[in-house]
């Protein structure tokens, strides 16, 4: 069965400091991999996904994130924050089998952003 | 930019009442799915329906659970006598395509009914 692992349950950053949010994921295939966002009372938000290909993707609002097949990881980065990237994200893993075409969700990790 | 949306934002209901959430995909869309996310737990896959039946469902969607789409444009959840613990928020979300390979695209959310039950 697939998984996802949000190490960090809440991250305090500083406004333009860098961003390192962690997520771990078990699948017995290639997966497809995203992360989301969402922000109070607000649904959720397609930040980035990868497919296949170039390892190192881009997303909206300045982020990325980078799929490492040998440590079982998509972090997803941002070099400098922004006051209204305080939300919570969600890494997600997906398949191509019919059992696996929902996603899995990982817990979430909080980004609180200092002034 | 297109977008799914779903009502009602917020639904207040009696334990034993049946509820339906009413969701508008993306109007090219073919697959649709409910997820729900109860306070401070993970998002969590519910059901999914494809060419007007249900094509995956996970254990939580029990004989209380049903979905539909009704016409061309809407997609229902209905919880038939609602629990306690059914109190979330609950995503639908659509994807456009189903590949060769089985997999349907990225998956777009609405932005969510918060379901209480008293």
């Amino acid at each position: 069965a697939q998984s996802v692992t949000q190490p960090d349950i809440h991250i305090t950053v500083s406004e333009g400091a860098s961003l390192e949010l962690r997520c771990n994921y078990s699948y017995g295939a290639t997966p497809y991999l995203f992360w989301y966002v969402q922000s109070p009372g607000q649904g959720l938000q397609l930040l980035l996904k990868y497919f296949s290909g170039d390892t190192l993707v881009q997303g909206i609002k300045g982020f990325e994130a980078e799929f490492k097949r040998s440590q079982s990881s998509f972090n997803l980065r941002k070099p400098s924050v922004h006051w209204s990237d305080a939300a919570e994200y969600f890494c997600a893993v997906g398949g191509v089998s019919s059992s696996a075409r929902q996603l899995t969700f990982g817990s979430g990790t909080q980004l609180t952003v200092l002034p | 930019e297109p977008e799914v949306t779903q009502t009602p934002s917020h639904q207040v209901t009696q334990m034993g009442q049946e509820v339906i959430l009413r969701c508008v995909p993306i109007s090219n869309h073919l697959y649709f799915y409910w997820y729900r996310q109860i306070l401070g737990q993970k998002v969590e896959f519910l059901v999914s329906f494809y060419n007007n039946e249900i094509s995956e469902k996970s254990e939580i969607f029990d004989d209380q659970f049903s979905v539909e789409r009704p016409d061309g444009s809407n997609f229902t959840l209905k919880i038939r006598s609602t629990k306690l613990e059914d109190s979330a928020m609950y995503f639908c979300a659509s994807t456009p395509i189903v590949t060769r390979q089985g997999w349907t695209d990225t998956q777009y959310f609405g932005p969510g009914t918060r379901l209480t039950v008293l």
